[in-house]
């Protein structure tokens, strides 16, 4: 069935660190690829997104890389802050009318 | 910047009776969302909405839930007989163009049943 993973459960770094949340996806059929943040008691919050016909894209603070080949995703984040920390989803969208999430690692920023 | 509202934030409710969650989607947004996620565990999608029917369901989507958009504002999920299982937070989510763009979500209701 449709499934997206991750390697990493939990990550702790060092304030002014980079951080890399990796995740598997499994669907060959995926076009688009999304990382969502959800802080204590919150929905997920849209970060960056990626689709098929790229490998890399990025935004401020924030880089999510493809692999197609191994089906692979990671984002990562520069000089990681304490705001940064959270759950991070990565998403993929099979079909048009929904995205599946990833299980979920957690980021825990020490000062 | 627009939100997607949900009410009530939190919901407590006796196992075997109705239960339905609201949501007042991005006022321009056309399609609708929603989601699940147990405590702990991942963001699972139940259902879509677009052009006032569903347009894919999940297998945990079964007959004891079904969606509505009663006006032009409001998308709400029910759930008929809520079990202990159905508790959860449940999240609205909309997008201008489906799946191919990032949505944006509500702050969740937590449905707690006992």
């Amino acid at each position: 069935g449709e499934s997206v993973g991750l390697h990493l459960p939990t990550l702790s770094v060092q304030e002014g660190d980079n951080s890399i949340i990796n995740c598997a996806y499994s669907n060959s059929a995926s076009d688009y690829f999304i990382w969502y943040k959800q802080e204590s008691g919150k929905g997920p919050q849209f970060i960056i997104d990626i689709r098929s016909n790229m490998d890399k894209r990025q935004g401020q603070r924030v880089t999510v890389l493809l692999n197609k080949t191994v089906k692979h995703l990671s984002l990562q984040i520069a000089a990681t802050q304490p705001g940064d920390s959270a759950v991070y989803f990565c998403a993929e969208t099979p079909s048009l009318d929904k995205v599946i999430f990833g299980p979920g690692t957690s980021l825990s920023v020490i000062p | 910047e627009p939100e997607v509202t949900q009410t009530p934030s939190h919901q407590v409710t006796q196992m075997g009776q109705e239960v339905i969650l609201r949501c007042v989607p991005i006022s321009n947004h056309l399609y609708f969302y929603w989601y699940r996620q147990i405590l702990g565990q991942k963001v699972e999608f139940l259902v879509s909405f677009y052009n006032n029917e569903i347009s894919e369901k999940s297998e945990i989507f079964d007959d004891q839930f079904s969606v509505e958009r009663p006006d032009g504002s409001n998308f709400t999920l029910k759930i008929r007989s809520t079990k202990l299982e159905d508790s959860a937070m449940y999240f609205c989510a909309s997008s201008t163009q489906g799946a191919l763009v990032g949505y944006t979500f509500g702050s969740g209701t937590r449905l707690t049943v006992v």
